[in-house]
């Protein structure tokens, strides 16, 4: 299994302001991607994260509002940029070893509050 | 849409008795992934099941798979007042292997 981590675990932010998110993995991973978790809800998938080439965002979701990088295969940062209240979230990393084939792991997630 | 949706929506059994979560889907699938939540914390991995399994189990959990009814169900044995928590199915396919996920189902067991 990959065990992942993320900091922080927790935020309250400004409006305005912008907040990065890291995520680390324990091991070598093919995929990384970012998931946002509003309150109550499931679970959206914002982009994979691309290592050494700009992240494939879904639906909905831009590059501008949330940069992505991933400079390495064991490693990503999430920016939420410019912030409003409806960005408060939990936002998730996960990543497999071998798409299509192996487990989906997540991290704890990063609970993040806009005020 | 690949997403899966679980049902029910929110389940409330007493500890020691089953509980059976069930997850529909649209289209063909290639994985299909459980996965449980606790308080709005990361999630953790149950099971996978391939397109090609039926059933498959891992201590107290039974996932089954019906392809032909585009359904799967978890079973959780004799559950536990730490089982309370939210439960979400995964799928990838259409030529995508990125989960998306249901709605999820709310499981509270009262000791």
């Amino acid at each position: 299994s990959a065990v992942i981590s993320q900091k922080p675990s927790r935020d309250i932010c400004q409006r305005g302001t912008s907040l990065t998110i890291q995520c680390q993995v324990d091991s070598q991973v093919t995929m990384m991607f970012w998931y946002r978790q509003q309150p109550g809800q499931s679970l959206t998938l914002i982009a994979t994260a691309n290592q050494g080439s700009e992240a494939t965002y879904e639906s909905g979701f831009v590059i501008d509002k949330f940069p992505i990088s991933r400079p390495n295969l064991t490693f990503s940062t999430l920016t939420v940029s410019n912030m409003s209240p409806e960005d408060s979230s939990i936002y998730l990393c996960s990543a497999n070893r071998d798409s299509g084939t192996d487990t989906q792991y997540f991290g704890p997630g990063t609970r993040l509050t806009v005020l | 849409s690949q997403q899966g949706e679980e049902d029910p929506q929110a389940l409330s059994i007493q500890e020691g008795e089953n509980a059976t979560m069930n997850c529909s889907y649209k289209t063909s699938i290639n994985n299909l992934q459980w996965y449980r939540q606790n308080s709005g914390r990361g999630l953790v991995h149950l099971i996978l099941i391939r397109s090609n399994e039926r059933e498959k189990h891992s201590g107290r959990l039974r996932v089954t798979l019906d392809t032909s009814k585009k359904s799967s169900s978890l079973l959780i044995t004799a559950s536990r007042a730490a089982d309370t928590a939210s439960y979400f199915c995964a799928t990838d396919g259409g030529g995508s292997y990125i989960p998306t996920f249901g709605r999820g189902t709310s499981l509270i067991v009262h000791p």
